[in-house]
Parts: structure tokens; sequence; C-alpha cells
């Protein structure tokens, strides 16, 4: 299948620095990407839908001043964390929505690890 | 509402079937998927089956669904230890959204 990879995997920083990470799709152009957190023994929680060459949106309840979305190419998202604290240390995973296969179908990225210390 | 729901734990005998079971709560799903998720990774596509079909059968893997209760299910035959993951299913509302289930902890023991 289609492959999504993310930057970085694992993440330590201070709190009140920002984090960016990167989810790009290697073999196919995704016009849709997604981000999703995970809480240890949780399920996966939508955040936001990131659209090529525009505004993200955002799932109630999370802060889109926050968690900075930019969708500037067909392959690549960033998800910024701005002043991160430790209760957004989590498990954040991207997806790319394939559009050769109807937009049925989502490949997710390995996942990056946040700790803020 | 969207909500779905799954058993937390599933432990198994290898070389036994194994049934993870789904609920879901939105009748307007167009698609439902099946997720597999290893310690510290993202999330495999396994299968997934439109919500007009009954069954999807990929190698050792069955989907049933019951459109009419909500239900979803996936069958593992030959349960084997590489199997040992969390399996989350997902409903899509419409071709963007995905809600996922609780997901299930699949054990399988020697």
């Amino acid at each position: 299948g289609a492959v999504v990879s993310q930057h970085p995997s694992w993440v330590i920083c201070k709190s009140g620095t920002s984090v960016k990470i990167e989810c790009r799709s290697l073999d196919f152009q995704a016009t849709t990407m997604f981000w999703y957190r995970q809480f240890p023994k949780q399920s996966l929680m939508l955040m936001a839908t990131s659209n090529e060459g525009s505004k993200a949106t955002y799932e109630q309840g999370v802060e889109k001043d926050k968690f900075l979305i930019n969708h500037a190419s067909l392959t690549l998202s960033t998800l910024t964390v701005t002043s991160a604290h430790p209760e957004d240390s989590s498990f954040y995973i991207c997806s790319a929505r394939d559009p050769g296969q109807g937009g049925l179908i989502k490949y997710f990225g390995p996942g990056t690890r946040l700790l803020v210390l | 509402g969207e909500d779905v729901e799954q058993s937390l734990f599933l432990s198994v005998r290898e070389g036994d079937s194994s049934v993870i079971n789904c609920t879901y709560t939105d009748s307007s799903s167009t698609y439902l998927y099946w997720y597999k998720q290893e310690p510290g990774a993202g999330l495999q596509l396994l299968t997934y089956i439109f919500s007009n079909m009954d069954m999807k059968q990929d190698q050792r893997l069955t989907v049933l669904l019951n459109k009419k209760d909500k239900h979803l299910s996936l069958r593992i035959a030959d349960t084997q230890t590489g199997d040992s993951a969390i399996y989350f299913c997902a409903e899509s509302i419409d071709t963007d959204k995905l809600i996922f289930g609780t997901g299930t902890r699949l054990q399988v023991f020697p």
C-alpha cells in the first residue's frame, strides 16, 4: 500500500517551546490530510483536517492557535504545537487520503511521540 | 450521534480463530474499516467494507456487517502471534471523517 511518513518519530521539548511535526505522502498526492492525537490506551481523536492550499478545519474543542496546520504542497502537511505544555504530551498521527482509490482509503503515518517536560 | 464501541480485550490461542466485534450508532455510515496498530506504531489498514455489503473476505480476514443491528465484526482465521496488536474499527460518514472505536487489544498465546 501507499506510504505516509512522519518526522520526527520522537521529540522531547521544554515547556513553552514550539514543535513542528511533518507528514508526507511518499507515493501519491494528497489534497487532504488529517491529524489525530492518541493518549495512552485510548483511541484516536481527530484534531483537524488539513486541506492543500486552504485553511485547516478544526474539530470542536481543538485550539487552532495552539495547533497550527500548514498544507503547503500536495505531499506535505505540518502540525506545529505552539507553546507546548506537559498536557500536550501525546502520540500524534497523521493520515492522508489517497485520491486514486475514490478517496476511500486513508493511509496513516507511523506517528510522532511528543513529550513536553 | 457518533459513537463506536469495541470490547477492550481478547485473548486467543495460536491457531484458533479470533473474532473482534464493533458496534456503531450512525446509520448513515458509508464505509467501515478495520485498522491494526502495533505497539508504538501508526495504523495499518487491514480491510474495509461498503455499507451495502454483508460480508467481505480477504485471505485470513473475514468482515461481517449487520447493518440493521449496526454491528461489524472481524474474524481472523488461524491466528498467529504476529497478529497480537490493537484493532480499531472505524466508520466513515463521508469520504473524509473517520470515527474510531475504542480499540480491542488482541493477545495471542502459544
